[in-house]
Order: C-alpha cells, then structure tokens, then sequence
C-alpha cells in the first residue's frame, strides 16, 4: 500500500488561508469517507484535526476545515496563526489494507 | 489518556513489548490501534484489535512477528513484538478509535530501537 501523496511544504502569512492536498486511489480516499487529518509538532504526538473527511473533533477550531474531490482530500487552515506552524498528515481507510497515511506536508507560517 | 511503556533497544532478530494503560473513558468500548513513525517519516498504521479483543488485524510489513492483545480488565493495551527488524525502528504510539476511522486520542509515545 503506498503512502497517500502530499505536498511536502506549505506557507503563508498570518491571517491568510492554506489549503494542503492529499492524493490517494478509489481504494482508499476516493473509495471511503474516512478521511482524518492530524497536526503534529516536533516531538509531540499527532492530534486529531479532522475526520470522516469533514468532522472536527469538540475543541478544534473552525479554523480547520476538510473535504474531498474524487481520490484528492484536502484540508484548509483559514486564519493562519503562529501556532499553526506543523507537520500535517492525512489519512485515509483501506479496506482489507487497513490504514493508509500521508508523507506530511511541512505548514510555515511566514 | 494513554500512557505508554516498555520498548528500548534490542539487536535485529530480538523481542520487545510495549504497554499502554488507558484512563479517563471506557476502555473496552473502543477499536484500540498501534501507529508507528519512523525517524523524519509519516506515521505508519501497524495494528488494530476491537473492543473485547475477538479481532485483531495487522499491517502486511509486521504480520506473522506482532501481536496486538488487551486486558480490559487492567484497562491495558499490547503490542508483543518477535523478529525484529531495523526498519522497524520507530516511535510507537497507542492510539483510541473513538471517532469513526480515525485516531483521537494518541498515547506519549514509546521508542523502540533495533541495532546491532
């Protein structure tokens, strides 16, 4: 099963929106609405950002938002802050192959 | 909260296992899931057991050397580790299904080193 592809970086400037990819196969994005996205900072575990390819989790903010075209998911982070500044990953459900994720994509914020 | 245990370091061909106790929720309610990231790597799905422990499912690259069990008893959660290999090096995190396909608690995180 091959990673889920992704951008491996992504900028922008506080205030403005960033919308990050990610590409799969009718096997597991385009074939399942089980899309997640997580946020990792360095030497932390992932978090929770989005699942079922547009839900946010109680204590997420809006500011985080999902969705998906075909075998391509995308996540956009509106209002960049500080803060913001990750990895992000997505993931996806592959039936009999169980769980496939993203290479990450690396968010600055300028 | 998840709170993880054991790994380290052990020479390719050798054995581990890491633990990881659950508070906080109902513990044999949820699909328990193990997710491993590699240095500088996205994180990778290893194996995943269902609420009593009657099914349990493995990634192809760890099948036939990993088991994945759970006491619900002791609120606890397994990964038993055989044949270890140097590209299963990696930062081991347990992981609650509480939302549907998806990972939304995630323990500390344990790290687990095969070297010669």
């Amino acid at each position: 099963q091959s990673a889920l592809t992704q951008p491996p970086s992504a900028s922008g400037s506080p205030g403005q929106s960033v919308t990050i990819s990610c590409t799969g196969t009718s096997s597991d994005v385009g074939g399942y609405a089980s899309v997640s996205w997580y946020q990792q900072h360095p030497g932390k575990a992932p978090k929770l950002l989005i699942y079922a390819i547009s839900e946010r989790p109680s204590g997420v903010p809006d500011r985080f938002s999902g969705s998906r075209s075909g075998n391509t998911a995308s996540l956009t982070v509106s209002g960049l802050q500080a803060e913001d500044e990750a990895d992000y990953y997505c993931c996806s459900y592959a039936g009999s192959n169980g769980y496939v994720f993203g290479i990450g994509t690396k968010l600055t914020v300028l | 909260q998840l709170v993880q245990s054991g790994g380290g370091s052990v020479q390719p061909g050798g054995s581990l296992r890491v633990s990881c106790a659950a508070s906080g929720f109902i513990f044999g309610r949820h699909w328990m899931k193990w997710v491993r990231q590699a240095p500088g790597k996205g994180p990778e799905w290893v194996s995943e057991v269902d609420g009593d422990g009657s099914t349990t499912n493995y990634a192809d690259s760890v099948k036939g050397r990993f088991t994945v069990s759970r006491d619900n008893a002791k609120n606890t959660l397994f990964l038993q580790m055989h044949s270890l290999r140097a590209e299963d090096t990696a930062v081991y995190y347990c992981t609650r299904s509480g939302s549907p396909f998806a990972f939304d608690v995630w323990g500390q995180g344990t790290v687990v080193t095969v070297s010669s």
